[in-house]
């Protein structure tokens, strides 16, 4: 069965070093998905991108954090200096475009990649 | 900004018993999602019920949605431990970008803790 996949699982820095994280959706989908998820809450969107064009930011903490997704496959969020506040799990979704006859609303989640920033 | 607010924020049975979750929104919305995730892993996509939906069975879940409360539950019957996890409410809306670009956006809810005991 097909899955998102992300990398790294878990990841442990230093305040004020760079962070990135990797997401591969699903084969065909079109939209992606970057949430935040602080521990004991629930997820918060972070950048939505439909093919390779950001249709949703208004969370991503602009001055620190950056997402892109060239080719409208792949994609890579980025966090330059990292923060204690930014400990917490970065999880990654997909789903067909909501063009497609295909769309159900249903997201599909990678595992998550869990930062601790020291 | 989370829009749904889950109730209990935890809830502790037996094997055997049935569990009921319930989340309540403040906006208008197009489908309402139920996710599970198991701890420290990635969200699973349950059941969605659309907004001219009232009641819609899967298996042993069962979803509810009363748009003129703004308000859905979700009844797990028959508890079994293996259904010990975090229970999310998400709303999806639909919204627009400065383009004019229509998008899905899908909000989750705190969450409710469920531990069943063997």
């Amino acid at each position: 069965e097909a899955e998102v996949a992300q990398s790294p699982r878990y990841k442990i820095t230093e305040k004020s070093q760079a962070v990135a994280f990797w997401c591969d959706p699903i084969s065909g989908h079109a939209t992606l998905y970057w949430y935040r998820q602080i521990l004991g809450q629930g997820p918060e969107l972070l950048v939505q991108f439909q093919d390779e064009s950001v249709v949703d930011d208004s969370q991503l903490p602009k001055d620190r954090f950056s997402a892109e997704r060239l080719k409208g496959v792949d994609s890579t969020l980025k966090i330059q200096p990292a923060e204690l506040g930014d400990s917490a799990m970065y999880l990654c979704a997909s789903s067909t475009g909501q063009g497609s006859h295909a769309w159900t609303g249903e997201l599909f989640f990678g595992e998550g990649s869990r930062l601790t920033v020291l | 900004s989370q829009q749904g607010e889950e109730d209990p924020q935890a809830l502790s049975i037996q094997e055997g018993e049935n569990a009921t979750m319930n989340c309540s929104y403040k906006t208008s919305i197009n489908n309402l999602q139920w996710y599970r995730q198991n701890s420290g892993r990635g969200l699973v996509h349950l059941i969605l019920i659309r907004s001219n939906e009232r009641e819609k069975h899967s298996g042993r879940l069962r979803v509810t949605l009363d748009t003129s409360k703004k308000s859905s539950s979700l009844l797990i019957t028959a508890s079994r431990a293996a259904d010990t996890a975090s229970y999310f409410c998400a709303t999806s809306r639909v919204e627009g970008d400065a383009g004019g670009t229509s998008y899905g956006k899908l909000t989750f809810g705190q969450g409710t803790i469920l531990t069943v005991h063997p």
